[in-house]
């Protein structure tokens, strides 16, 4: 069981807008950033987001972030058929001392 | 541009030490934490532990007691040792680094392919 909280699954058609939800606690996402990352299978996570809304240098900016409290979501806009993969959120937890993932949501577009 | 290579063995029988290295290409090697992350068939990423150039780690609690992570600075690499292997240890391991202060831990950016690690008898 994962200590961030994410929908196993979210799905959308071509130019929809979807979000994904990550749920923590205030060791976690209550205290520190959040990033998210992209993983298309068979590849390593890709960095999507870092920092709550930041994006890295060439990640369109269909796709941003946000958090509140213990809270955070990822929103992807405009989607196109190879946004299909899995998305995760992380964070630091304090009480860990260590990173913490969410479980993952498979991203699919109908 | 920033690249991590990594290897190690990737087949191990139980009980066994599992050991794995990955090397920094392109960029400087101090002034970050360097992570080892990793993805069991068909599940979720789980962070192992991490070390900054100083030899200072931190390491994931459920693994802690199994866990050596080591850092040799003159051929910018860092290795994992992960001791008692069993068949619940096969995943991909991924070797990444880690924008982080003494204070704050801020994203892990670049990652390395990952390596396919098997344990079976």
């Amino acid at each position: 069981q994962s200590v961030l909280t994410q929908p196993p699954s979210a799905s959308g058609t071509p130019g929809q807008r979807v979000t994904i939800s990550c749920s923590g606690s205030s060791f976690n996402l209550g205290s520190n950033t959040v990033n998210w990352y992209q993983q298309v299978p068979g590849m390593a996570p890709k960095l999507l987001i870092y920092r709550n809304n930041q994006r890295p240098s060439g990640v369109p900016d269909r796709f941003s972030g946000s958090k509140s409290g213990t809270s955070a979501s990822l929103a992807i806009s405009g989607l196109q058929s190879d946004d299909e993969a899995d998305y995760y959120c992380v964070t630091w937890d304090d009480n860990l001392n260590g990173w913490v993932f969410g479980g993952g949501t498979k991203l699919t577009v109908l | 541009q920033v690249q991590l290579q990594q290897w190690g063995a990737g087949l191990l029988r139980p009980s066994e030490t599992l050991s794995l290295t990955c090397a920094v290409y392109g960029g400087s090697f101090s002034g970050y934490y360097w992570s080892w992350v990793r993805q069991s068939p068909g599940k979720g990423l789980e962070w192992i532990g991490e070390i900054d150039h100083s030899g200072n780690t931190n390491y994931n609690p459920s693994l802690k007691s199994r866990v050596t992570i080591s850092i040799d600075t003159s051929k910018n690499q860092f290795s994992l040792r992960l001791s008692s292997v069993t068949a619940a240890d096969t995943a991909v391991f991924y070797c990444a680094r880690t924008i982080a202060t003494m204070i704050v831990h801020y994203y892990m950016d670049v990652w390395g392919k990952g390596t396919t690690v098997t344990v079976s008898s």
